[in-house]
């Protein structure tokens, strides 16, 4: 299968608060993983990734970790700002070259 | 340094119609990749393009066919419209189809379907 699955598809937090989002993936050859932010109404922007050969990436206060033995992968946003209120979407590339599988998508609220 | 654009921004067409949507690569990009975000959905792949020719597809029909030129640029076309292909479709530009390389989104032509 190629199915990413997403969670939560809400999340609301204080600013200052960390949050974290969770991402599986089905197929095991999947050696690529991006993160993409997408406002309203604009692309979704590129903001981090990570390759099958690295345990964790670091960008400041965005963080990806990934677990290739149970398939998931998580972005970590630390110190969280009004700015950081978006769709967040996982990906995965599957089934061979590189097709990106997105998420389901995750609405994020940073709350004053 | 150009991003990817896409043309045009917003289109509006009716039922059985058929429509042109373009692409034009970010600068040292040769990869082209479509993709059909829903609204409150994730992006879907359509299909990519590279060398001119159409390397992956996903799960769409052949009303759903594409074109890439010798500078890289892409077209979308879809005939016979219905109403459910109504989204905003989405073009990433990438180097190479080894995988693994950051794929870059425009901003997307919004296709309203009447």
């Amino acid at each position: 299968g190629e199915n990413v699955e997403q969670h939560p598809s809400t999340l609301s937090v204080q600013e200052g608060d960390s949050a974290v989002i969770k991402c599986t993936y089905s197929d095991s050859a999947s050696n690529y993983f991006p993160w993409y932010k997408q406002e309203l109404g604009k692309r979704p922007q590129l903001i981090i990734d990570i390759r099958s050969n690295v345990g964790e990436k670091k960008d400041q206060r965005i963080a990806v970790t990934l677990n290739k033995t149970a398939k998931h992968f998580s972005l970590h946003i630390t110190e969280t700002q009004p700015e950081d209120s978006a769709v967040y979407f996982c990906a995965a590339i599957t089934g061979g070259g590189n097709k990106l599988t997105f998420g389901t998508g995750t609405q994020l609220k940073v709350e004053l | 340094d150009a991003g990817v654009t896409q043309s045009p921004t917003h289109l509006i067409k009716t039922r059985g119609q058929q429509v042109t949507l373009r692409c034009s690569p970010k600068s040292g990009h040769d990869t082209v990749s479509w993709y059909q975000q829903a609204l409150g959905q994730g992006p879907q792949f359509i299909f990519q393009y590279y060398e001119e020719e159409e390397r992956q597809r996903g799960n769409f029909p052949d009303r759903f066919s594409g074109h890439q030129f010798p500078n890289y640029s892409s077209e979308l076309n879809v005939n016979a419209l219905l109403l459910g292909d109504s989204a905003l479709y989405l073009c990433a530009s990438s180097k190479g189809t080894g995988g693994k390389q950051p794929q870059h989104f425009g901003d997307g032509t919004r296709l309203s379907i009447l």
